[in-house]
């Protein structure tokens, strides 16, 4: 339905290992969230891409944390190494395409344990 | 910095209660207003929105929400809960920016 497509959908690592989330979204459209939502919490914004530049990323933990949108259509979020309260779902989400008035379409969501 | 605050982490209803969620937002200008749904197992789905007019939005499933300008809120509603209800749910908020902020979300349980 809402034609955001992330993988993995799980995935369990040990502390300082690194993992990598992929996600593509809504066809056409320049605008890409990503967001990290612990349990019990509400989804935080980690960084926003408009094509392939980064528009907000003042809450990536950039020692550890790194995305990129090199062609301005998928994405991918990196950590290295991860920690314990990395733990999460790590949510992509796409304006409809073609109009941005931030009614968000999310994926599935990417959940990480970290051991 | 900008932040959207619920009031209420975890509320339980019987059956055929009204609800009502608080949501604050702190001043940015201009902004859209949002509330989305993730029902267990599911990913979060838009319920309702509210960009200008009216400001008594009514969304999917008989939910309805109402913007208070002056009090900076935008509380959700519902007449009549059923146990199909039973979900998290999450105010959001659009800044000028583009930048999208959501609250800590609120665990609505509905008691058959």
């Amino acid at each position: 339905e809402a034609g955001v497509a992330q993988s993995p959908r799980y995935k369990i690592i040990e502390k300082r290992q690194s993992v990598a989330f992929w996600c593509n979204p809504i066809s056409g459209h320049a605008t890409l969230y990503w967001y990290q939502q612990i349990l019990g919490q509400g989804p935080k914004l980690l960084i926003q891409f408009q094509n392939n530049g980064v528009v907000d990323d003042s809450q990536l933990p950039k020692d550890r944390f790194s995305a990129e949108r090199l062609k301005g259509v998928d994405s991918t979020l990196k950590i290295q190494p991860a920690k314990l309260e990395d733990s999460a779902v790590y949510l992509c989400a796409s304006p409809f395409a073609g109009i941005n008035t931030g009614e968000l379409f999310f994926g599935e969501g990417s959940r990480l344990t970290v051991l | 910095a900008q932040s959207v605050s619920q009031h209420n982490h975890h509320v339980i209803l019987s059956e055929a209660a009204s609800l009502e969620l608080g949501c604050n937002y702190s001043y940015g200008g201009t902004v859209n207003l949002f509330w989305y749904v993730q029902y267990p197992g599911q990913h979060l789905q838009l319920l309702l929105k509210y960009f200008s007019g009216d400001p008594l939005v009514k969304g999917i499933k008989g939910f309805e929400a109402e913007f208070i300008k002056s009090k900076f809120s935008f509380n959700l509603r519902k007449p009549s809960v059923q146990w199909s209800d039973t979900a998290e749910y999450f105010c959001a908020v659009r800044y000028n920016n583009n930048d999208m902020r959501f609250g800590a979300g609120t665990r609505l349980t509905v008691k058959p």
